[in-house]
């Protein structure tokens, strides 16, 4: 059974940093990229990044929003993804969540969702 | 800055058929805007329902079908149940800086 669990959240204060990780199990994760998106309290859904498989040079894309705060990594030998959240602002509070993303003819996708973890940053 | 645009919400009766749709504020969203489809119901995960425009996951129920509609993307549901109440995300290729950007969201009410 293919699984996502992030884990890591909690309460934070403004210009501090967490890690968030995103452990698996399943699936094979060198076989897959890995998107982190987050939710705040009440709103929708926005794309944070993500870090490509390792045959795709396991480079990284985030979102202007985080860009330059936020660094995606990945242990494979692990079977987990990491989200380092640096600098952090109030407006990152959010629900985090990493999905395991498979490339199909060329078009990365989306498919299974960890259940998220809550990050809250406040003074 | 892109925006992605869908209807805050819809209402339809069960048994029925409604379609959601969702647009770019930079044009005709096409095949190569990638869309997804993204279901989620209070306290829980998003869980994708359609990828790369028309594509269903294994899980995605007959029912749900996704399409480009007058230079939209489209997700109909036909035969809707009362299960499929919930907030519905799409999701689209910005490419560049953008990657992707979601819309915000309609609530289905059934």
């Amino acid at each position: 059974e293919v699984q996502l669990v992030e884990s890591g959240g909690g309460l934070v204060q403004p210009g501090r940093s967490l890690g968030l990780s995103c452990t698996t199990s399943g699936f094979t994760f060198g076989d897959y990229a890995i998107n982190w998106f987050r939710q705040a309290p009440g709103k929708g859904l926005e794309w944070v990044g993500f870090i490509r498989k390792k045959t795709y040079g396991g480079t990284t894309e985030y979102a202007a929003s985080v860009k330059g705060r936020f660094t995606i990594s990945r242990d494979d030998s692990k079977s987990f993804a990491h989200l380092q959240m640096n600098s952090l602002k109030t407006e990152d509070t959010a629900v985090y969540y990493c999905t395991r993303s498979p490339r199909i003819a060329g078009i990365m996708l989306f498919d299974y969702w960890g259940q998220g973890t809550l990050v809250t940053v406040s003074s | 800055q892109t925006v992605v645009t869908q209807e805050p919400s819809l209402t339809v009766s069960p048994g029925g058929t409604v379609t959601l749709t969702c647009a770019s504020s930079t044009g005709a969203v096409t095949s190569s805007s990638y869309p997804n489809w993204f279901q989620q119901k209070p306290g829980q995960a998003p869980r994708t329902l359609i990828y790369s425009t028309s594509n269903k996951h294994s899980w995605t129920p007959a029912r749900f079908s996704g399409s480009l509609l007058g230079g939209k993307a489209a997700l109909t549901l036909s035969g809707v149940q009362p299960e499929d109440e919930a907030e519905y995300y799409c999701l689209l290729y910005c490419g560049g800086a953008l990657n992707w950007v979601f819309g915000g969201g309609t609530k289905l009410t059934v």
